[in-house]
């Protein structure tokens, strides 16, 4: 069975820390992603990667970062989180090799800055 | 730019009755679509795709989507829902050349009643 795991369900983080949101495959896929997910606004790209080492921007980029040191790990970065960055955050890997791109989620981090 | 629109954000319905969800994208090349699931505290979860060939895909749990060049459109369907059905259903398009991401609609919130 395919699997995305999050190193989090839930996480509560102070104003200005630096918070790391960890993301691991086991699929062997070359593309990761992360998303957040507001209501109304369905899911929106933050940032994804096509391979170690490479990332790309995606629509709201601001204000985080990302680490692929590893084909199977993908690591969102808070470097000072701030209360309108409380939200639900997705990975998601795919492959060229899927018909399609069809990713596949993990469960999520409900993350609240206070 | 694509963009994806669900034009319901909440769809009530009773259990055993048919239910329709409205998707609609603009793209100005061939895309992949897509509807994928959540079920509450969950990830997403993909219900079917749409890649070539038959404009009608069937996915899992008796869901099916037709999609309309013409129109745009890729509406999601399902004759008789159950009270499991209750979830969030979100639309997405793939990005074309770009076929490794995806854009997302809103979302709808589909609460089955009994």
């Amino acid at each position: 069975d395919v699997k995305v795991t999050q190193s989090s369900r839930y996480l509560v983080k102070r104003t200005g820390e630096k918070v790391f949101l960890e993301c691991v495959q086991d699929m062997d896929h070359e593309n990761m992603f992360w998303y957040r997910q507001d209501p109304g606004l369905g899911l929106r790209l933050i940032y994804f990667s096509y391979d170690v080492k490479m990332k790309e921007k995606g629509d709201i980029p601001e204000g985080y970062s990302v680490s692929r040191e590893k084909k199977e790990r993908f690591s969102l970065i808070l470097e000072s989180a701030s209360t309108n960055q409380t939200s639900m955050y997705l990975c998601a890997s795919s492959s060229p090799r899927l018909a399609g791109y069809e990713q596949y989620f993990g469960p999520g981090t409900r993350l609240t800055v206070t | 730019a694509q963009s994806v629109t669900q034009l319901d954000s909440q769809v009530p319905v009773f259990e055993e009755a048919p239910v329709e969800l409205r998707c609609n994208y603009s793209s100005s090349v061939s895309v992949y679509l897509f509807w994928y699931v959540q079920y509450p505290n969950q990830g997403l979860q993909l219900l079917l795709k749409y890649l070539s060939g038959s404009t009608l895909v069937k996915g899992i749990n008796g869901f099916e989507a037709e999609f309309n060049k013409s129109q745009t459109s890729f509406h999601l369907r399902k004759p008789s829902v159950h009270i499991s059905d209750t979830a969030e259903y979100f639309c997405a398009v793939s990005r074309g050349a770009a076929g490794n991401k995806l854009t997302f609609g809103g979302g709808t919130r589909v609460l089955v009643k009994p």
